[in-house]
């Protein structure tokens, strides 16, 4: 099985700040990466998929890089809007979730 | 754009068998995604991949419930379902259908008598 290690569990950031979020793969998923944001009560709404595409209308503040094994998602400006619970995910391998990253008011 | 539903019942009893229903609408199952999962979450906790099955009808199920799990297609009404057998209290959990791109908004399953 490929294992998911998300970091940090939690971040705490202010309106304006850059953030960056790391993903990490057991073994190459190549760019079969995805991240997602959830908030409470609601389903994980895809932001990224295959690493570093952006998914129609998200905006374009939020951005993915990596491939192999190390990924990462920057928010450029974080907006009080994107203050939510972030979710790495490979599909190389049937699908593995990271452990969550939420993302809250400094 | 497709969107697909979860249905079902709210309240299983233990050692009953979960049975949930996802409806594909705006379009046929059959086009874009090659398949579709499902996803659970316990109340405040991560995302668990329960497994997926393909058009065609070939599954996949997380090694962790695969002698409990059953994933079945049906094309003819745009459904997929699931069947999720002796089930416990570790259960409960919000049960998610979605494809990579788009996800039911989940419906909530209580494991209690």
């Amino acid at each position: 099985d490929i294992q998911m290690t998300q970091s940090p569990s939690t971040l705490s950031a202010s309106v304006g700040d850059r953030v960056t979020i790391t993903c990490r793969a057991s073994q190459s998923i190549s760019s079969w990466l995805a991240w997602y944001q959830q908030k409470p009560g609601k389903a994980p709404k895809l932001l990224i998929y295959e690493a570093s595409t952006l998914e129609s209308g998200v905006p374009s503040r939020f951005s993915g890089s990596g491939s192999g094994t190390e990924f990462t998602l920057t928010i450029s400006s974080l907006q009080p809007d994107d203050f939510a619970t972030y979710y790495c995910q490979q599909y190389n391998s049937y699908w593995t979730f990271g452990q969550g990253t939420k993302v809250e008011i400094k | 754009q497709v969107q697909p539903q979860e249905s079902g019942p709210g309240l299983v009893k233990p050692s009953q068998t979960l049975s949930l229903t996802c409806t594909v609408s705006g379009g046929s199952i059959s086009s874009g995604s090659h398949y579709w999962s499902w996803i659970r979450q316990p109340a405040g906790k991560g995302l668990e991949w329960i497994g997926r099955i393909y058009t065609s009808g070939s599954t996949n199920y997380n090694p962790s419930l695969k002698s409990r799990v059953t994933i079945s297609v049906d094309t003819s009404k745009n459904q997929f379902s699931l069947k999720l057998s002796s089930v416990t209290a570790a259960d409960t959990a919000m049960y998610y259908c979605a494809s990579l791109l788009t996800w039911g908004q989940g419906t909530l399953v209580t494991v209690s008598s």
